[in-house]
Formats: C-alpha cells, structure tokens, sequence
C-alpha cells in the first residue's frame, strides 16, 4: 500500500531555535512527488516546500528546507530560526503518481514554538 | 486573484438533513478535489473531478455521498442524510490540469467547510 506516516503527533521548539519534523512513505514507485503543508488554526492548507523524487538536491525555501533520503524512504523538514508564526499543525503528503493526481496525507504533527 | 472559495465555512446540520457543500475553484481552473478531514486525522481523498466528469471517486461513500462539478458553477459535495460520523472539516482543493507533475500544478486548497453533524 502506499502509505505517509509521520510519528510525532506533538512537536515543541523555542523561537529562534531549529526543529526536525519526521516523515517516512512507502511505494514502489520510483518517481513521485512529496509535499510539506502547514495548516495554521484558520484552517488554511498552506504549501511550505515540495520536493520531486528524482532529484537529489534537497529542496530550500527560505527557513524551511528538506532532508530527503529516497533509499530509506525518509523526508522531514527543518524549520530553522523558528518564529511564533510557524506554529501550526505539519502534514507530510506524497502524490504518487497516476492519472488523478492525488494526495496522500499523514495524520500531522502538531508544532508549538515557545517563546 | 481569488482562491478556492468555500462557503459556507461552518454548516450544522441534524442527523437526517441533507448537507451542500459549495467550492468555487480558482479562475482557470478546471479540475476539483474534495477532500475530508476527520478530528485528529490527515485529509483523506474523496473524489476527484473534471468539468461535467467526475474521474476518480475512489475514496467517496457509496452511499449517501455524491459530487458533481457542473459546467456552469461551483462544485457541490452533496452529502444526504447526515450521520454523527459525517462530522468533519471537508476541503475542496483545484489544480489547472491533471499532468503527473504536480510539482509545477500543485493543488490549491480552500479554507475548507466544518460539517457538525447534531
């Protein structure tokens, strides 16, 4: 089956320090895509960074960047410098590909900066 | 430029009422997912839609649940007779096309409509 899993429901971090939230997939693809999403209170599905199977590069944006390891099937993403604003709820996504176009989701994690 | 509209945002609705959902997708836009979001869960996919055609339903209901995203108009997640378990954050999501790369047309979300289900 193709899953995304993300194994720490809860996550802390004190403003201006640095913090790894963890995801692992399963397929059998070889090429696919994955996706980090923050969802703020509002409700709001916000796109932080995304990163194409077959490129070894890690992706960046800004304060945000991924560690991708495609062998170990491993993806999480590195908040640096963490503000008060980045608190929200985390969800790991993959699209694996085929005509539709979808997204997989973990079930989140929930960051908390403190200050 | 607009993005997905939602609306409404909050819908209560008791247990045998029928629930609508609307999702005006962004301009040009011409293909809508709908997702759901369960308490303490991650979205989940429901359907998947082109103008006129729904193409993938493979994560919708059977039953009670339907979707159609019409020529003229939003897209409508129509969900009859309404059960507790229906009570959920349900997001409607577009994307200019269906090409593999949804690297470079990644999917928009709206603010999404919370269905409680009384």
């Amino acid at each position: 089956a193709q899953t995304v899993t993300q194994s720490q429901p809860e996550m802390s971090v004190q403003e201006a320090e640095t913090v790894t939230l963890s995801c692992t997939y399963d397929t059998s693809e070889s090429d696919y895509y994955l996706f980090w999403y923050k969802q703020p209170p509002s409700r709001q599905m916000i796109l932080v960074i995304r990163q194409e199977a077959y490129k070894q590069q890690n992706a960046t944006e800004n304060r945000f960047s991924v560690n991708f390891q495609k062998a170990a099937k491993s993806f999480s993403l590195k908040i640096s410098d963490s503000q008060l604003g980045d608190a929200a709820m985390y969800f790991c996504a993959a699209n694996y590909g085929g005509a539709t176009n979808k997204l997989i989701f973990g079930t989140g994690t929930l960051l908390a900066v403190q200050p | 430029n607009a993005g997905v509209m939602q609306n409404p945002r909050h819908l209560v609705r008791r247990r045998g009422q029928e629930a609508r959902l609307r999702c005006s997708p962004v301009k040009g836009h011409s293909h809508v997912y709908w997702y759901r979001q369960l308490p303490e869960e991650g979205l989940k996919f429901m359907v998947y839609l082109q103008k006129e055609n729904i193409i993938d339903e493979s994560g919708m209901p059977k039953e009670r649940f339907s979707a159609e995203f019409p020529k003229e108009g939003p897209s409508i997640l129509r969900i009859q007779q309404v059960v507790r378990g229906d009570s959920a954050a349900y997001f409607c999501a577009s994307s200019p096309w269906s090409s593999y790369s949804s690297y470079n047309s990644p999917l928009h979300f709206g603010n999404g409509t919370r269905l409680t289900v009384t």
